[in-house]
């Protein structure tokens, strides 16, 4: 298993709240990315990184924010929460690789409730 | 742009019996085709994949070809199980695109005994 964590697991908090989620990996892998996945939506694409401090826009990144200052982390912050926001975050990594298929490794996920 | 429509279900059905999701897409170029599960409190893990035309993606019993002149990449197993039971997710990565997947909106499977 690709070794990929998030924290924290589970987290409930209060509309207008700033929220901060951590994905965190000991694979070194260059790309990261943050998804979350609602009820007929699938999985959507909030924000990626494609190496330290090399971040871009998915499709849905209105209300998020992202850093990555080091190859191991990857922070999505929510700067004032919305209920709209409650979601199941999943953290993904894929390996350095030009000649890959581009498999991503999922986190096991944070499920966020914005109250 | 790319998308991905997969049969949304839910699906129900009797141990041994045959699976099929239809998965189809639309992407420019030529995209690479994946299917993922997603069983009850997890993460996504891979299933299986194909990277070019006719190629066939299988793992675990599950069975996939890409088919580029229906567009297609519909998922099959023989005899389902009940530890089958789960979200199964198809998705592509675009020609050309180094970074993003492209997901359906998966297709719950539920498999009674």
């Amino acid at each position: 298993d690709a070794g990929i964590t998030q924290s924290p697991r589970h987290k409930v908090t209060e509309t207008g709240t700033p929220v901060t989620l951590r994905c965190h990996q000991t694979e070194n892998h260059r790309y990261m990315y943050w998804y979350r996945q609602d009820p007929g939506h699938g999985l959507r694409l909030i924000h990626y990184s494609y190496g330290v401090k090399d971040t871009d826009k998915g499709e849905v990144s209105d209300g998020y924010s992202v850093s990555r200052s080091k190859t191991e982390d990857f922070l999505l912050t929510l700067e004032s929460a919305t209920s709209s926001q409650t979601s199941v975050y999943f953290c993904a990594i894929s390996y350095d690789d030009s000649n890959s298929y581009n498999e991503q490794f999922f986190g096991p996920g944070t499920r966020l409730t914005v109250l | 742009g790319n998308s991905v429509t997969q049969m949304e279900g839910p699906v129900t059905l009797s141990e041994e019996a045959f699976l099929t999701i239809n998965c189809t897409y639309t992407a420019t170029g030529y995209p690479s085709l994946f299917w993922y599960v997603q069983y009850p409190g997890e993460g996504l893990q891979l299933l299986l994949k194909a990277t070019k035309a006719d190629d066939k993606g299988s793992n675990k019993g599950f069975e996939a070809t890409y088919r580029k002149e229906t567009t297609s990449f519909h998922l099959e197993k023989g005899s389902v199980q009940v530890s089958d039971s789960a979200v199964y997710f198809c998705a592509l990565r675009g020609g050309g695109s180094n970074y993003k997947l492209t997901f359906g909106k998966g297709t719950l499977l539920t498999v009674n005994p």
